[in-house]
């Protein structure tokens, strides 16, 4: 079981530069979230998506964009790169929204310099 | 406004017990959520509670949910150096499709 799945793991950014994160996942689930993870700030919403074709802006959306072509997945895109954008990016699905369990993936590191 | 507060640290000595404790805002959260987080990975549901209870239990975890007073926590009976990770307190908000999250509280486990 694959569950969910985010590529790369691990990017180094120089300020100004774009990137597109990418999660996916294998088990059906119509609701997926990108959350940024910064120290002593716990997890914070930048997008969320109900249903393929569909996205919503979180808590923190200002910097991203994100898209929902396809069911499985969900795409994280950043234009212009930021140092404050400097973050551990998590993904996160479930069934049927949000009084369900989410099932995370194991997070991107992201450095912008 | 939408908020979860924990307390960033929590230190015990192998086999006490642990309490980490979490205030929310959202009297309407139908499900309030314990998730942990081991070094290096994504979160994983450790248990839940609906908020018509006062008390769940499950094995060595213990959550208790105060509703007058927002006020949620977890108890670990016996610590053990796995359950060393970052536990995150969360609620469902009912008006909208989300999870709010704590910042989180460190657990570290003393010999």
């Amino acid at each position: 079981n694959a569950g969910v799945t985010q590529t790369p793991k691990f990017r180094v950014l120089k300020t100004g530069q774009s990137m597109t994160l990418l999660c996916a996942q294998d088990m059906n689930h119509e609701y997926m979230y990108w959350y940024r993870q910064d120290p002593g700030m716990g997890l914070r919403l930048i997008h969320y998506s109900v249903g393929e074709g569909t996205t919503a802006k979180g808590e923190v959306p200002d910097g991203y964009n994100v898209s929902r072509l396809k069911k499985q997945n969900f795409l994280l895109g950043l234009e212009s790169a930021a140092p404050s954008q400097t973050s551990v990016y998590f993904c996160a699905s479930s069934y049927m929204g949000a009084n369900e369990k989410l099932f995370f993936g194991s997070g991107t590191q992201l450095s912008v310099l | 406004g939408e908020d979860v507060e924990q307390s960033l640290f929590l230190s015990v000595r192998e086999g006490d017990s642990s309490v980490i404790n979490c205030t929310y805002t959202d009297s309407s959260s139908t499900y309030l959520y314990w998730y942990k987080q081991e070094p290096g990975a994504g979160l994983q549901l450790l248990t839940y509670i609906f908020s018509n209870m006062d008390m769940k239990q499950d094995q060595r975890l213990t959550v208790l949910l105060n509703k007058k007073d927002k006020h949620l926590s977890l108890r670990i009976a016996d610590t053990q150096t796995g359950d060393s990770a970052i536990y995150f307190c969360a609620e469902v908000y009912s008006s909208a499709s989300k999870i709010i999250f704590g910042s989180g509280t460190r657990l570290s486990i003393r010999p």
